[in-house]
């Protein structure tokens, strides 16, 4: 069965860097692209952006572009996340997640990781 | 951006109501909404897609429907694991983009 699986909880510092993984298991990596989703405490679902797993280029939603970066090792079948510079604001759970898996691009998630909260705290 | 805004924020229910969340969203967007339900600490769940489809194994109490920029999902009996969060999400164009969400509480 499809499975994603996040790294562990991370507290960093404010100017700090974190790399969040995820591995996918139970189907092709390289067929379905990795989408990542912040939810900061207390707070709704915000679409980060996604990366297409099987050239590597990454799209990202407007409030992401800079510090957030997206990468794959697609010879462990894993996604990356990496934000660096990170701010007390960054503090959320950050969620990997990959499409259901209609033929279309027009697809909602249909399979998420358990989560990884990234808390940022001097 | 498309924004998508529910209603209520809070709904407070108890076990057999029906209970009906609205979704709106900014511009149409057809019928490329989906709803989730999360519960405390974990990741969202598909509920719903394409407005009115039920995932598998989702139980038939759920039911979504509407088109355009009006959408909403009912609940037809309430359950006990029924009480959680609800998002919608319109998957019709980029940035895809959730509603607030809507908590689900005990009366």
């Amino acid at each position: 069965q499809v499975q994603l699986v996040q790294s562990g909880s991370e507290v960093k510092n404010p100017g700090a860097s974190v790399k969040v993984s995820c591995k996918a298991s139970g189907y092709t990596f390289t067929t379905y692209s990795i989408n990542w989703v912040r939810q900061a405490p207390g707070q709704g679902l915000e679409w980060m952006g996604w990366i297409n797993t099987n050239v590597g280029n990454p799209t990202y939603a407007g409030g992401f572009r800079g510090r957030f970066v997206f990468s794959l090792d697609t010879s462990v079948s894993t996604a990356y996340l990496q934000i660096s510079s990170l701010k007390a604001e960054d503090t959320a759970v950050y969620y990997c997640a990959r499409l259901r898996g209609a033929a279309t691009a027009r697809d909602p998630f249909g399979y998420w990781g358990q989560g990884t909260l990234v808390t940022v705290s001097s | 951006d498309i924004q998508m805004t529910q209603s209520p924020s809070t709904l407070s229910a108890s076990v057999g109501d029906r209970v009906t969340i609205t979704c709106r969203a900014s511009q149409s967007i057809s019928s490329w909404l989906a709803w989730y339900q999360q519960k405390p600490g974990k990741a969202p769940n598909l509920l719903i897609y394409k407005a009115s489809t039920l995932e598998s194994g989702v139980p038939s109490r759920f039911s979504g429907s509407g088109s355009g920029t009006e959408f909403t999902v009912t609940i037809s009996s309430l359950q006990p694991d029924d009480f959680a969060t609800y998002y919608c999400q319109q998957y019709n164009s980029y940035p895809w983009t959730f509603g607030q969400g809507t908590k689900v509480e005990i009366k």
